[in-house]
């Protein structure tokens, strides 16, 4: 069942850095992967999504890498403003469940001036 | 930029009542879904609706829930008799399809009492 609490991970990087952000997903049957941002009091926001076809996509400012070996995927972003402080989470489809796609815990990011 | 739109922002209501909340959809989009997320936890999937039924349920999703699509616009979570578990944030989403990310609303806050 579900922690009651649930810690989030917090990464902290300094304004103008490049930040990353991990997760690893649990079924190696998913196709489909999608990160969205979350920022306080507001719904999830999609970010970038990349399909298992392909290891790395590219949008504006953000980068996202899938390992399908180690079930690992990543967010990079570029030159962190202040905006981009959320809470970031990966969400995947599995590939016999085309109606569902499930959140991952998600990982807090937290922008230094 | 087309959006997810659910009302109320925030319900509060007894342990017992039935409460309903809503969302508009994106009006193209054929896939509605209904997730939820407990303060400071992930976000949870509830159930995913196409063509005037429910696609996939999670166990979250009892006999308490349903859902419903009342016209060509709304799409609507019933539960009915509120317990005080159920406070959450209430996010409803809608997608083209299932190769697509979803779009999210803002949520309703549901504070049971």
């Amino acid at each position: 069942g579900e922690s009651v609490g649930l810690h989030l991970p917090t990464l902290s990087v300094q304004e103008g850095d490049n930040s990353i952000i991990n997760c690893a997903y649990s079924n190696s049957a998913s196709d489909y992967f999608i990160w969205y941002k979350q920022e306080s009091g507001k719904g999830p926001q999609f970010i970038i999504d990349i399909r298992s076809n392909m290891d790395k996509r590219q949008g504006q400012r953000v980068t996202v890498l899938l390992n399908k070996t180690v079930k690992h995927l990543s967010l990079q972003i570029a030159a962190t403003q202040p905006g981009d402080s959320a809470v970031y989470f990966c969400a995947e489809r599995g590939y016999s469940s085309a109606s569902k796609i499930i959140f991952g815990s998600g990982t807090r990011l937290s922008i230094r001036p | 930029e087309p959006e997810v739109t659910q009302t109320p922002s925030h319900q509060v209501t007894q342990m017992g009542q039935e409460v309903i909340l809503r969302c508009v959809p994106i009006s193209n989009h054929l896939y509605f879904y209904w997730y939820r997320q407990i303060l400071g936890q992930k976000v949870e999937f509830l159930v995913s609706f196409y063509n005037n039924e429910i696609s996939e349920k999670s166990e979250i999703f009892d006999d308490q829930f349903s859902v419903e699509r009342p016209d060509g616009s709304n799409f609507t979570l019933k539960i009915r008799s509120t317990k005080l578990e159920d406070s959450a944030m209430y996010f409803c989403a809608s997608s083209e399809g299932t190769d697509y990310g979803y779009t999210f609303g803002s949520g309703t806050r549901l504070t049971v009492v």
